[in-house]
């Protein structure tokens, strides 16, 4: 199968900054990446699908201008949180889906703590 | 009204026992997927097996089989001879669209907490 990563794997931060998170496809061309939000002990919560070169499809309820999602390259996409507080630490993670499979690839995730 | 559906919070299994987690899902499109993926306690979702709404036999991988009936929409995933690496959530999950496309969105259930015990 096919390689996800996600940077960080962890980060913690202070209320009112800006935190980024990477996802890159290492060893494929994602043409479509889809970040989730997932909280504990709960399912995966899709935040937005991203498809290389265009704006990001977010889905209801989730802000965009909270949640900046990039996606330059068709290996890389990132996820921008801004002006963090409390209530938006979670686990992210994303996935990328290619022709070539059937099944999306998840990376590892990312768990934000916003003190 | 929810695209998949997990009826089991928890299920508990012995270990060299075989298990089946409990999927069901609604759907209007004739071409779907079908997902299992497992997320142990590090976070990771692991796939594990697949099976699309054409194909007539039901998918196997390793240990891993996925009991597919169409006419009752369900996707229930057998896992045979359990281990004590087996306890994890699993998460059914379904993807709508056109054969073989890729790029819609998954939906995923709420999850099954497994926990295999010696």
């Amino acid at each position: 199968g096919a390689v996800v990563s996600q940077h960080p794997s962890w980060v913690i931060c202070k209320s009112g900054t800006s935190v980024k998170i990477e996802c890159r496809s290492l060893d494929f061309q994602a043409t479509t990446m889809f970040w989730y939000r997932q909280f504990p002990k709960q399912s995966l919560m899709l935040m937005a699908t991203s498809n290389e070169g265009s704006k990001a499809t977010y889905e209801q309820g989730v802000e965009k201008d909270k949640f900046l999602i990039n996606h330059a390259s068709l290996t890389l996409s990132t996820l921008t949180v801004t002006s963090a507080h409390p209530e938006d630490s979670s686990f992210y993670i994303c996935s990328a889906g290619t022709s070539y499979y059937n099944e999306q690839f998840f990376g590892p995730g990312t768990r934000l703590t916003v003190l | 009204a929810q695209k998949i559906t997990q009826t089991q919070p928890g299920m508990f299994v012995q270990e060299k026992e075989a298990v089946t987690l409990d999927c069901t899902y609604d759907t209007s499109d004739q071409s779907y997927g079908l997902f299992w993926y497992k997320q142990p306690s590090s976070g990771e979702m692991i796939f594990l097996i697949y099976q699309g709404s054409y194909d007539e036999q039901n998918a196997t991988e390793g240990r891993y089989s996925l009991n597919f009936q169409k006419a009752r929409k369900s996707a229930n995933l057998v896992i045979s001879a359990s281990q004590l690496g087996d306890s994890a959530m699993y998460f059914c999950a379904m993807r709508e669209g056109r054969r073989g496309s890729t790029l819609g969105r998954l939906y995923f259930g709420r999850g099954t907490q497994l926990t295999v015990w010696p």
